[in-house]
């Protein structure tokens, strides 16, 4: 059965923290991506990653940086928690091929900054 | 950058109703993708078009990607209350990578 897995169903954190959500898969995939997702707006891509160390902005990479150390795992971290970055946080996986293959989400992390 | 709009944002139907959700992208797009987000779930694959025109059903579930390959619908035909969740477009966003680029998403209500 395959697997993306986060490492927080719900997390709290103050504004200003250093917030880390990791993200690990299972499935040998090459490609992994941070979405968020607010009602109205669908997902957004934050950064997406095709290889180890390798990484693209997506559309809302203001205020993220993310780290791909190894080919399963994808860390988002966020440098200065602010209020604006509460949100469902999604976290996805898929291989790497000529035309887009079907992508695996993890069971999302809700985050709220106070 | 690409943008892929969906409408409506929401709708509402009672069971046994047909409902479709419409995407539009404001690029030509080589694929498009379906997912479905239940509740309190996460998005979860339902089917990818590839070609121009191209037509696929699913049980009572009708897809299809526009001619030009800018556009794409889903259809379904007689509602039930499972079909309840978010419905959501994806495509490629540009580049020789597999950036995947989301709609906004329907959000799909059904009254038994």
């Amino acid at each position: 059965d395959v697997k993306v897995t986060q490492s927080s169903r719900y997390l709290v954190k103050r504004t200003g923290e250093k917030v880390f959500l990791e993200c690990v898969q299972d499935m040998d995939h090459e490609n992994m991506f941070w979405y968020r997702q607010d009602p109205g707006l669908g997902l957004r891509l934050i950064y997406f990653s095709y290889d180890v160390k390798m990484k693209e902005k997506g559309d809302i990479p203001e205020g993220y940086s993310v780290s791909r150390e190894k080919k399963e795992r994808f860390s988002l971290i966020l440098e200065s928690a602010s209020t604006n970055q509460t949100s469902m946080y999604l976290c996805a996986s898929s291989f790497r091929s000529w035309g887009n293959t079907e992508a695996f989400f993890g069971q999302g992390t809700r985050l709220t900054v106070v | 950058g690409q943008q892929v709009m969906q409408i409506p944002q929401y709708q509402h139907v009672q069971e046994g109703e047909d409902f479709t959700t419409y995407c539009n992208s404001s690029t030509t797009l080589s694929n498009i993708q379906w997912y479905k987000q239940r509740p309190g779930g996460h998005p979860v694959f339902l089917i990818q078009l590839v070609k121009s025109g191209e037509v696929k059903k699913q049980k009572r579930l009708t897809f299809q990607f526009g001619e030009a390959k800018k556009n794409s619908s889903l259809h379904i035909t007689a509602t039930q209350t499972t079909d309840v969740g978010t419905y959501f477009c994806a495509g490629p966003g540009g580049g020789a990578t597999n950036k995947l680029i989301f709609g906004t998403g329907t959000l799909l209500a059904v009254q038994p």
